[in-house]
């Protein structure tokens, strides 16, 4: 199993502006994602956060969108920038331990 | 275009009886398969994984993986109230489990007391 913190648990945000999600594992992966699950849909991933290099955006994700940061193996940091309230959403991420992954309590954001 | 297709439901069950849910995938280069369940309001949890075909059993859990027919399901034994959720098929298209997971749009399972 994992123990896998995000901060903020939720939040209300006015569209133009940005908000950085913290994620914290307890233990040293190479392999974290982020993902994101809209109302009453399924997960759809957002991109890879590898440790010391670029991360890797899916199909219909731009880094100026949704910037990420890595600066260790057990931390990483997804911005939603330029909020529309489109991106209102819950935020996952998640880290890879062997084959399976586990995730994070989410991050419920909303954008007025 | 990766894709993982469930029924979206709802499956209503009667309590104690065998819960069957389903799930086929378009990559045939699939390499590991996942079955999680979410509650309203939370977030996914593993229920278990399987790479191989055939069954694998945990608790009152089977996976069965059939890579032929691109079909991977889960049974739930004895099913309880506290069952009631979506199941979340996803899969893993990279060996070693270096991409992230393709999910279905989940199934929502009712167990009725």
């Amino acid at each position: 199993s994992a123990v896998i913190s995000q901060k903020p648990s939720r939040d209300i945000c006015q569209r133009g502006t940005s908000l950085t999600i913290q994620c914290q594992v307890d233990s040293q992966v190479t392999m974290m994602f982020w993902y994101r699950q809209q109302p009453g849909q399924s997960l759809t991933l957002i991109a890879t956060a590898n440790q010391g290099s670029e991360a890797t955006y899916e199909s219909g994700f731009v880094i100026d969108k949704f910037p990420i940061s890595r600066p260790n193996l057990t931390f990483s940091t997804l911005t939603v920038s330029n909020m529309s309230p489109e991106d209102s959403s819950i935020y996952l991420c998640s880290e890879r331990l062997g084959e399976t992954q586990y995730f994070g309590p989410g991050t419920r954001l909303l954008v007025l | 275009q990766k894709e993982v297709e469930q029924n979206s439901g709802p499956l209503s069950v009667p309590e104690g009886a065998i819960a069957s849910l389903n799930c086929t995938y378009s990559d045939r280069g699939s390499q590991s398969f996942f079955w999680y369940r979410q509650y309203s309001g939370k977030s996914p949890e593993l229920i278990m994984f399987i790479y191989s075909n055939g069954d694998k059993e945990d608790g009152r859990f089977t996976a069965q993986l059939n890579k032929a027919s691109q079909y991977v399901s889960l049974l739930i034994r004895d099913s309880q109230p506290s069952d009631s959720a979506t199941y979340l098929c996803a899969v893993n298209t990279r060996e070693g489990g270096a991409d992230g997971l393709t999910f279905g749009k989940g199934t929502h399972l009712i167990i009725q007391p």
